[in-house]
């Protein structure tokens, strides 16, 4: 079945850098993916769609600034978090569906998530 | 705008057990639901889904969701669980017109422990 592939799946950092973040399909293409971010014991919150060859759709108030979204490819969309903060600890999930078909009979298939821990 | 309420956030029962775990919805127009499972440390799968038809859906894994609309409700159901149904399940709603853009609103899950 359809593969999203997330990595790194845990990663630690000092606070003030940058961490990427690399979301793949790995049997289909996909020209938007989904990024959500999950608090601890807390749901999922849609931060932005990225998009194929153009710029993401952020949020309303996702920093554009601090999550810096890239989708050089239709089965590549890479999260940056830039000069990272404590707060910025937090579960990263992204997800995308076979653009090929119709979304009705496709489903979202979804990463296996990023721990980020900004120390 | 839309929203999901989830009113139980940990729900315990055994092995072999009849599971049902609520899901409340608002939204003004026929909503599309959806329910998932979280694995720890994992992304989510698909339970099963309502877009229209028949108000009650068969997923995987022996799970079926009901809608009631005078309720606005969609809860997941199982005759009988088993040790590996232990994870966090999230019901979701999204309108049609945001429908293939992901604008899926989430509840705040549920986390059900299965004991011996």
């Amino acid at each position: 079945g359809a593969v999203v592939s997330q990595h790194p799946s845990w990663v630690i950092c000092k606070s003030g850098t940058s961490v990427k973040i690399e979301c793949r399909s790995l049997d289909f293409q996909a020209t938007t993916m989904f990024w959500y971010r999950q608090f601890p014991k807390q749901s999922l919150m849609l931060m932005a769609t990225s998009n194929e060859g153009s710029k993401a759709t952020y949020e309303q108030g996702v920093e554009k600034d601090k999550f810096l979204i890239n989708h050089a490819s239709l089965t590549l969309s890479t999260l940056t978090v830039t000069s990272a903060h404590p707060e910025d600890s937090s579960f990263y999930i992204c997800s995308a569906r076979d653009h090929t078909k119709a979304a009705i009979n496709s489903p979202l298939h979804f990463g296996n998530g990023t721990r980020l821990t900004v120390t | 705008a839309q929203s999901v309420t989830q009113p139980d956030i940990h729900i315990t029962v055994s092995e072999g057990a009849s599971l049902e775990l609520r899901c409340n919805y608002s939204y003004g127009a026929t909503p599309y639901l959806f329910w998932y499972v979280q694995s720890p440390g994992q992304g989510l799968q698909l339970l099963l889904k309502y877009f229209s038809g028949d108000t009650l859906v068969q997923g995987i894994k022996g799970f079926e969701a009901e809608f009631k609309r005078s309720q606005s409700s969609f809860n997941l159901r199982k005759p009988s669980v088993h040790w590996s149904d232990a994870a966090e399940y999230f019901c979701a709603v999204c309108s049609g017109t945001n429908f293939g853009n992901e604008k899926l609103t989430f509840g705040t899950g549920t986390r059900l422990t299965i004991i011996p």
